[in-house]
């Protein structure tokens, strides 16, 4: 965890709020992941950026859900309008450079959407 | 499409019994394949993981897995369970992602339980 820092580790909101979740690896990492973890539906890939590009995006559920990376150091999920369903951890990880086959996950922030 | 399954959903076991846990995989060429643990309130950690070579690997707290390429398994063991290592573990399968990285698919976990 030491690697992936997130914040809030906890966000309680309304439906229909935004809602920022934010992420800050250390540095030398190449590819950063978003996941969402429910009982439902297990670990999700949501989006991958690779040297701060997002290359795919595919697991994204909806339009609601958007992501950055506008420098190496900090990557942001946003969901917009919030809805009782996003309820779910989720969490930022990170491969490096020279590692790039392992990855290495940030404690996880609780999202419940009231 | 790479797809893993872990077919038990929860164990318990006794502490200091042996454990095994199952993970079977699919995917089209060489695998990568990963074993994580997740305490409760926390992130996932990497336990070990499989490229190539020796088809046994050791990983972190004892635990350790062969990959058995004609059955498609990467099983985790440990010969002597310990109170702490209750928690719930994931079985990976890694694809190479366009311009490096790793795409992880996740299996839906194992949670263990040790009883004292």
């Amino acid at each position: 965890d030491a690697g992936v820092i997130q914040s809030p580790r906890h966000e309680v909101t309304e439906m229909g709020q935004e809602v920022t979740l934010r992420c800050k690896p250390i540095s030398g990492h190449n590819s950063l992941f978003w996941y969402r973890q429910t009982m439902m539906r297990g670990l999700e890939l949501l989006i991958y950026f690779n040297n701060n590009v997002p290359i795919d995006d595919s697991g994204m559920p909806e339009d609601r859900f958007s992501a950055k990376m506008p420098n190496a150091s900090f990557s942001t999920l946003k969901i917009q309008p919030s809805e009782p369903r996003d309820s779910a951890v989720y969490f930022c990880a990170i491969s490096l450079a020279d590692r790039y086959n392992e990855q290495f996950f940030g404690p996880g922030t609780r999202l419940t959407v009231l | 499409a790479q797809s893993v399954t872990q077919p038990d959903i929860h164990i318990t076991v006794s502490e200091g019994a042996s454990l095994e846990l199952r993970c079977n995989y699919s995917y089209g060429a060489t695998p990568y394949l990963f074993w994580y643990v997740q305490s409760p309130g926390q992130g996932l950690q990497l336990l070990l993981k499989y490229f190539s070579g020796d088809t046994l690997v050791q990983g972190i707290k004892g635990f350790e897995a062969e990959f058995k390429r004609s059955q498609s398994s990467f099983n985790l063991r440990k010969p002597s369970v310990h109170w702490s290592d209750a928690a719930e573990y994931f079985c990976a399968v890694g694809g190479l992602l366009t311009g490096g990285g790793n795409k992880l698919t996740f299996g839906t976990g194992t949670q263990l339980k040790v009883e004292l």
